[in-house]
């Protein structure tokens, strides 16, 4: 069974203060992994996908990192308005269509 | 371009009852997708639709249904609601099997 842990489940920073949220993933074959991140009551906002271990993706402060079992995604120098969770998901290769596998997200909060 | 667009935002109803949601894809996007969100279970999947035709299912019971029109907008359908069937529920677009962009989600709440 496709699985997918994220970690932290919470975490809190001071303003410029960088970290990293780690999702691990366990699958029969990876055909694509994807960083989400979502405001409350709101939908997820695509951020990145990464398809193969070592490719790396840039986006202003965020950056995803992609090896054969996890991924990274490093916040560097973050603002308060990066503040939301961070939701990880990955598509099997061994379905057919776009049935994503979510893990339970990171709630990040950074205090001015 | 414009993005993937859900009606209504917020429906209240009450035990026993049926529900439609309707979602618009992103112009050119063939592929819907629906997941259920809740804070005990996370984002779920429900079902997806590709051409008009059901391609995945996920692990729901009958009495949650969806289709898909020819245009590509889509519909799910959630007979005799439960309490418990009070989430948010997202449909998300995507051209063929890659990234899925999600609507704003309707917030369905069971009385």
């Amino acid at each position: 069974e496709d699985q997918v842990t994220q970690s932290p489940e919470a975490l809190r920073l001071q303003e410029g203060e960088s970290s990293s949220l780690n999702c691990s993933y366990t699958v029969s074959g990876l055909r694509g992994l994807f960083w989400y991140r979502q405001d409350p009551g709101k939908g997820p906002e695509f951020l990145f996908t990464l398809y193969s271990a070592g490719e790396e993706k840039e986006k202003e402060r965020l950056k995803a990192t992609l090896t054969k079992k996890e991924s990274f995604l490093h916040i560097t120098a973050p603002k308060p308005e990066d503040s939301a969770t961070y939701l990880c998901a990955v598509l099997p290769a061994q379905t057919s269509g776009s049935r994503l596998t979510f893990g339970e997200g990171t709630q990040l909060t950074v205090n001015p | 371009k414009a993005g993937v667009t859900q009606t209504p935002r917020y429906l209240i109803k009450t035990r026993g009852q049926q529900v439609t949601l309707s979602c618009s894809p992103i112009s050119g996007h063939r592929s819907v997708s629906w997941y259920q969100q809740t804070p005990g279970q996370g984002l779920q999947f429900l079902f997806e639709y590709f051409s008009e035709t059901q391609r995945n299912k996920g692990n729901f019971p009958g009495r949650f249904s969806g289709r898909q029109f020819s245009n590509s907008r889509s519909e799910m359908n959630v007979s005799t609601l439960e309490l418990g069937d009070s989430a948010l529920y997202l449909c998300a677009s995507s051209l063929w099997e890659d990234t899925q962009y999600f609507g704003p989600g309707t917030r369905l709440t069971v009385l």
